[in-house]
């Protein structure tokens, strides 16, 4: 069955450091995809990255990186100088390649200090 | 391009009412979602439609929920009669391919008394 874990229920960081959030997932499929996305104070859910099964290229978009590894089973999300409006909740998801659902982590809420 | 839309943002009702929750899917989208979100439970998927089939229904909580979509634009989740522990922030999502991510809407923030 697929699942996907974020362990980190709350994280806080003072502005500008790096931070970390954790994802592993659990599938028996060789196709599926990876997604991250972020849930501000104001409460949307913002899609933030998708990735492939077949891509383990690590993704950088400005300030956000992600780390695919397949030997882990993890797809961990950074922030590198953090500031204050990264606070929110981000959640990590999972879909199969024969399925149109997705299944979603928990969330890590992440408080970042002025 | 507008994104998701829901309606109505906000709602607060008393317990026995009948709620209709709406969502139009960004146009060109084939599937739609319905998801609630608590503190409790997270964010659960409730019911999902693939041109504008239900597939999934799994996750509708019980008889009390029903979902439609009788066109590609435009879906409405039920709840009848309405309970308390029906409050909740129910999402409505939309995707074009099998691939894609989900884009979701604002969110219905629901308040049964």
């Amino acid at each position: 069955a697929q699942k996907v874990t974020q362990a980190q229920t709350e994280i806080s960081v003072v502005e500008k450091e790096d931070v970390t959030l954790d994802c592993v997932y659990e599938t028996r499929d060789t196709t599926y995809y990876l997604f991250w996305y972020k849930q501000p104070p104001s409460g949307e859910l913002v899609f933030l990255i998708r990735r492939n099964s077949f891509d383990e290229q690590n993704e950088i978009s400005g300030r956000y990186s992600w780390n695919f590894q397949k030997s882990t089973s993890s797809f961990n999300f950074t922030i590198t100088a953090s500031q204050v409006v990264d606070s929110a909740v981000y959640f990590c998801a999972l879909r199969e390649g024969r399925d149109d659902k997705i299944i979603f982590g928990k969330g890590t809420r992440l408080h970042i200090l002025p | 391009d507008a994104g998701v839309i829901q309606s109505p943002r906000h709602e607060v009702t008393e317990m026995g009412q009948e709620v209709t929750l709406r969502c139009k899917p960004i146009s060109g989208h084939n599937s739609l979602f319905w998801y609630r979100q608590t503190m409790m439970r997270g964010l659960e998927l409730l019911i999902y439609f693939n041109n504008n089939v239900p597939i999934d229904d799994s996750g509708m909580p019980e008889d009390r929920f029903s979902a439609k979509m009788p066109n590609a634009s435009f879906s409405t989740l039920k709840i009848q009669p309405s309970e308390p522990r029906d409050s909740a922030v129910y999402f409505c999502a939309s995707t074009w391919d099998r691939d894609g991510e989900q884009y979701f809407g604002p969110g219905t923030r629901l308040t049964v008394t």
